[in-house]
């Protein structure tokens, strides 16, 4: 099962700011928290990851609390492009010892509608 | 560089068939990991090849295999086809296995499979 509770769906203005919350609080240690987006009939696509501190490149920033139960993922001038399905992963890296796979389980995701 | 690719992109078979879903890793990536994806859910990981070994497996049955070529293309083999099968395939791969922060996964556009 997912480990992470993402809201359904949300809309955003485009051009403003998309800021999608990602619940994870069963989160360990050595997690780290993932975001994939896919657009309507395409693959998943790569956004970002963290593990701690806040992470930013050319697409999205990722805010993770101090705690890192939860986190945002911040659009930050949405297009109408960027409409689509954006899931939260929560994955440990491969672990051979405990045959951990370092896996992706997708949960629901949230559909986030740009509006003009 | 050439992205993942999938053939077919369209098949329809009708239960109890045997089908052979086809995957072309990005240049480079030795890490191929095969998702199902049910309409208006997320993908549920199948398994994962690793320098043409199998290295994790989803809760998937035995009658879904898979094999990963030299060349770390891929093949997803479901025998037996049930009507609950119909989903979207998706192929990803990487440069290592997933879930190792820097080992993204690419993911190809999917093979819509139609069980009748």
């Amino acid at each position: 099962d997912a480990k992470t509770t993402q809201p359904t769906s949300m809309d955003c203005a485009e051009g403003r700011a998309a800021n999608l919350p990602c619940n994870h609080s069963t989160i360990s240690g050595n997690e780290y928290v993932y975001w994939y987006r896919q657009i309507h009939s395409q693959g998943p696509q790569y956004i970002i990851h963290g593990l701690k501190n806040n992470e930013t490149n050319e697409m999205a920033s990722l805010i993770i609390t101090e705690d890192r139960k939860s986190s945002t993922l911040i659009l930050p001038h949405a297009t109408l492009r960027d409409t689509a399905v954006y899931y939260c992963i929560v994955s440990s890296p491969y672990d051979a010892d405990s045959s951990n796979t370092g896996k992706l389980i997708f949960g629901q995701g949230t559909t986030l509608q740009v509006k003009p | 560089e050439t992205g993942v690719t999938q053939s077919p992109t369209h098949l329809i078979k009708t239960r109890g068939q045997q089908v052979t879903l086809r995957c072309s890793s990005q240049s480079g990536h030795n890490t191929v990991s095969w998702y199902q994806q049910a309409l208006g859910q997320g993908p549920q990981f199948i398994f994962q090849y690793y320098r043409e070994e199998e290295n994790g497996r989803g809760n998937f049955p035995p009658r879904f295999s898979g094999l990963q070529f030299p060349n770390y293309s891929s093949e997803l083999n479901v025998n037996a086809l049930e009507l609950d099968d119909s989903a979207l395939y998706l192929c990803a791969s990487s440069f290592g296995l997933a879930g190792v922060p820097g080992y993204e996964q690419f993911f190809g556009p999917g093979t819509r499979l139609t069980v009748l």
